[in-house]
């Protein structure tokens, strides 16, 4: 099956920097890669995702890479806020089965 | 629309009770899927339902969790006999189609078991 590794497991920067957060995945027949953002005490929210025929995407400060060849994934934030701390989660999977989550990231943004 | 709406939001009960979660998934989503959150483990699947079947159990712990949808806009996951190690946050989460589409995610189930 399906197994998502995340690192770092902690990440910390200015207001301002840039934050990123790899993954990497095992079965090359996942096709379908989101990113998710909770905040303490939260539900998890999805933020953006992509899809194997895609090798980027941006959404405003977001963005995400995918490298199918190495098999994995990043989420980039750009001029990181305080209000994007929080732990932010990757997951991978392929039609017909369930997403497989990374272990989680919790991002600090001080000001 | 309402969203994913889990019940209780916060259980409190002594071991050997049994508990039950429920879950209403979005209007029109058709695949459901039950997590537990721990520090320890992180987010785990426990298993996940598609037009209302159980597609994938092998993430339920033990035999001593259930869990059923019996229509389209309802299911429950029952833990009987419970246990501290059961205590964790609990979120039930829903998708259109088979297809892997973005799970949204209920407010989630903080459960504690003394």
């Amino acid at each position: 099956g399906e197994n998502v590794e995340q690192h770092p497991s902690t990440l910390s920067v200015q207001e301002g920097d840039s934050a990123v957060i790899k993954c990497t995945y095992s079965d090359s027949a996942s096709n379908y890669f989101p990113w998710y953002k909770q905040e303490l005490g939260k539900r998890p929210q999805l933020i953006i995702d992509i899809r194997s025929n895609v090798g980027e995407k941006k959404d405003q400060r977001i963005a995400v890479t995918l490298n199918k060849t190495a098999k994995h994934f990043s989420l980039h934030i750009t001029e990181t806020q305080p209000e994007d701390s929080a732990v932010y989660f990757c997951a991978g999977g392929q039609a017909g089965t369930a997403l497989i989550f990374g272990k989680g990231t919790t991002l600090s943004v001080s000001s | 629309d309402a969203g994913v709406i889990q019940s209780p939001r916060h259980e409190v009960t002594e071991m050997g009770q049994e508990v039950t979660l429920r879950c209403k998934p979005i209007s029109g989503h058709n695949s459901l899927f039950w997590y537990r959150q721990t520090m320890m483990r992180g987010l785990e699947l426990l298993i996940y339902f598609n037009n209302n079947v159980p597609i994938d159990d092998s993430g339920m712990p033990e035999d001593r969790f259930s869990a059923k949808m019996p229509n389209a806009s309802f299911s429950t996951l029952k833990i009987q006999p419970s246990e501290p190690r059961d205590s964790a946050v609990y979120f039930c989460a829903s998708s259109v189609g088979q297809r892997n589409q973005p799970q949204h995610f209920g407010d989630g189930t903080r459960l504690s078991i003394l």
